[in-house]
């Protein structure tokens, strides 16, 4: 599986959008992008995965520029409950999605 | 909540003990994977257990070994812990089919957390 490289920590005001970055640079052709969160003492949570095409689901949004290189999750209105790390990870379609590779994620800080 | 039990939520032991950790999986799902988490750091990929057999392996030494149950719970072995085993023990249930719709994410359990002193 390709390697995955975030900021380690952001911050962000309450009811603004969070644009969370990752860099995938050598993504290959038929590895999605996946995204979790893991609040602070719980498992992580699975949040949106997508190819090459944009994807929303009522979490967030996934936008995945058209090189596939690098992507941004983009939580529209944070709360203070968005708090958390967010992992970034690529992993081959339609393989095992138990055998994920997690780098070490982005803190977000989101402030009142 | 996943639906995804670990069992202790915590645990001390200490150097040279061996310790059992347990993992009730999702309704439906047939495939678990164990991962450790030292602290500040992201899951690393231990082990997973597909229908009772080994099912692929990270880089962790043999002293950590594991089960899966016909029920698909599951458990995780460390044998002769070591102060650096001290960590989130997470585990995770997927559906482990093939299809498109089901093959895409797994379910992460609370965690574990051991302290070995």
């Amino acid at each position: 599986d390709a390697k995955t490289t975030q900021p380690p920590s952001m911050d962000c005001a309450e009811g603004r959008a969070a644009n969370l970055p990752c860099n995938h640079s050598t993504i290959s052709g038929n590895e999605y992008v996946y995204w979790y969160r893991q609040i602070h003492s719980q498992g992580p949570q699975y949040i949106i995965h997508g190819l090459k095409n944009n994807e929303t689901n009522e979490m967030a949004s996934l936008i995945i520029t058209e090189d596939r290189k690098s992507s941004t999750l983009i939580l529209p209105h944070a709360t203070l409950r968005d708090t958390a790390v967010y992992y970034c990870i690529v992993r081959v379609a339609y393989t095992n999605a138990g055998k994920s590779t997690f780098g070490d994620g982005t803190t977000l800080t989101v402030k009142p | 909540e996943t639906g995804v039990t670990q069992s202790p939520t915590h645990l001390i032991k200490t150097r040279g003990q061996q310790v059992t950790l347990r993992c009730s999986s999702q309704s439906g799902h047939n495939t678990v994977s164990w991962y450790q988490q030292a602290l500040g750091q992201g899951p690393q990929f231990i082990f997973q257990y597909y229908r009772e057999e080994e099912n692929g392996r990270g880089n962790f030494p043999p002293r950590f070994s594991g089960l899966q149950f016909p029920n698909y719970s599951s458990e995780l072995n460390v044998n002769a812990l070591e102060l650096d085993d001290s960590a989130l023990y997470l585990c995770a249930s997927s559906p482990g089919g093939w299809d498109r719709g089901t093959q895409e994410t797994q379910y992460f359990g609370p965690g574990t957390r051991l302290l070995v002193l």
